[in-house]
């Protein structure tokens, strides 16, 4: 069975810092793209992040580049997201998705997310 | 403000037929391809149609999907109370800032 839990949430102070964390089973996660998706209270989907197979390419929301860092253990089938410099419009759930990126022949991106974990709550706030 | 333009809402009732619409441009729909994904309250999303028009495995055929030029199209047939749910389409935008985008969301009510 294919399963992903988040695990790092939690209560932290605006300009604070925090580390999400992942660990995937049941799907070769060492070849898969990897994606942390984000849900603030009461809005819609953010795509917040990726990361391909091996670590070297990573893509980041204008919101967050600069201010997180997005790694991976393949050793250990686990991905990290590590947070600088919170703000509150960062309060959200976050979920760890594998991230199904590549083109056809046409060129044409598929880029979908098939497994999602149940999400992890970060709030920021005094 | 999404980048994908999705209604807010759509509603029929039991047995009907419903389409949720996802409007983007030439630099995400227009290039690529285009998913959707079904959240009930409190749950994680999960896909429901990707590559514009395929099921994963276990997703009945009432859901379908489709695109034409820079928009697609998600049509849910013989609504069932069970569907009533958010909905939201996703694909890759190919623009300056490169990213995946999200349309933002359309609640379907089942009257």
């Amino acid at each position: 069975e294919m399963q992903v839990v988040e695990s790092g949430g939690g209560l932290v102070q605006p300009g604070g810092s925090l580390t999400l964390s992942c660990t995937a089973s049941g799907f070769t996660f060492g070849a898969s793209w990897m994606s942390w998706v984000r849900q603030a209270p009461g809005k819609g989907l953010e795509w917040v992040a990726n990361i391909q197979p091996e670590g070297h390419e990573k893509h980041y929301v204008e919101s967050v580049k600069a201010r997180w860092t997005l790694s991976r253990d393949n050793a250990e089938n686990s991905l990290s997201l590590e947070m600088y410099d919170l703000r509150a419009e960062d309060t959200a759930v976050y979920y760890c998705v594998r991230c199904r990126n590549y083109f056809d022949s046409r060129g044409q991106k598929r880029f979908y997310f098939d497994y999602w974990g149940q999400g992890t709550l970060v709030t920021v706030s005094p | 403000q999404s980048v994908l333009t999705q209604p807010p809402s759509v509603s029929a009732a039991p047995g009907q037929k419903v389409t949720i619409s996802c409007s983007g441009s030439s630099s995400n729909i227009g290039k690529n391809y285009v998913s959707w994904y079904q959240q009930f309250p409190g749950k994680a999303p999960k896909l429901l149609i990707y590559d514009n028009n395929r099921r994963p495995s276990g997703i009945p055929d009432r859901f379908s999907g489709s695109k034409s030029g820079t928009s697609a199209t998600l049509a849910i047939t013989g609504l069932q109370a069970g569907d009533e749910a958010v909905y939201y389409c996703g694909t890759w935008d190919d623009s300056l800032n490169t990213g995946g985008v999200f349309g933002g969301g359309t609640e379907v009510i089942v009257l």
